[in-house]
């Protein structure tokens, strides 16, 4: 069965400092991974996504993630936490665009507080 | 923007009645996704429509319905709303049919039943 859960349900860091939001997944297929923002009362926004190409995935305002398969993670990170950065942030796990096999299935999210 | 509309942003109504929620794509996609965000649930998937046709179904109840017309706008009917079924309405989405590709999505629908 696939799954995904985030680790953290909140995160509170200080501005200028290092962000760390965790993901584990669960896939019996090879997963498209992905990570996307909502900022409040708006849609969802693509930060960024791994579908099996690099391991380390670079996306928009200075987001990167990590594909670590033997850990089953994908942790998102960014060396120097904004305050425009304060948002829910969500890890979801798709089936690969090539062999498909399952619904895509989104964590329950992790609310970043970032403090002046 | 993400190029996908939503229609209403806001919608009041009372237990017992039916809504309709609108869902205008990108332009050229053919893919529409339904999602219901809520405190207690999260983000679900409700269900996909590809070029007017049914591809997945995820939780959605059967006091729920929706399609996707020729023009590949799409709406989402709710009937004998509860209580419970106040939440945020997306629809998102994607160029082709493949469930694992990005997905664009709209700004939302809040519904709230009184």
């Amino acid at each position: 069965a696939q799954s995904v859960t985030q680790l953290d349900s909140h995160v509170s860091v200080s501005e200028g400092t290092p962000v760390l939001l965790r993901c584990n997944y669960s896939s019996s297929y090879s997963p498209s991974l992905f990570w996307y923002v909502q900022h409040p009362n708006k849609g969802l926004q693509l930060l960024l996504k791994y579908t099996s190409a690099a391991t380390l995935v670079k996306g928009i305002n200075g987001f990167e993630a990590e594909f670590k398969k033997s850990e089953t993670s994908f942790h998102l990170t960014k060396p120097s936490a904004h305050m425009s950065d304060a948002a829910e942030y969500f890890c979801v796990v798709s089936p690969h665009p090539n062999t498909g096999g399952f619904k895509t299935i989104f964590g329950a999210g992790t609310r970043l507080f970032v403090k002046a | 923007d993400s190029g996908v509309t939503q229609t209403p942003k806001h919608l009041i109504t009372a237990t017992g009645q039916r809504v309709t929620l609108r869902c205008s794509p990108r332009s050229g996609d053919l893919s529409v996704y339904w999602y219901q965000q809520s405190l207690d649930q999260g983000l679900q998937f409700l269900i996909q429509y590809y070029n007017g046709e049914e591809r997945a179904k995820g939780n959605i109840l059967e006091r729920f319905s929706a399609q996707q017309f020729p023009d590949l706008h799409s709406e989402l009917n709710l009937s004998s709303l509860e209580l419970g079924d106040s939440a945020l309405y997306f629809c998102a989405s994607t160029p082709d049919r493949a469930l694992g590709n990005e997905q664009f999505f709209g700004p939302g629908t809040r519904l709230t039943v009184l």
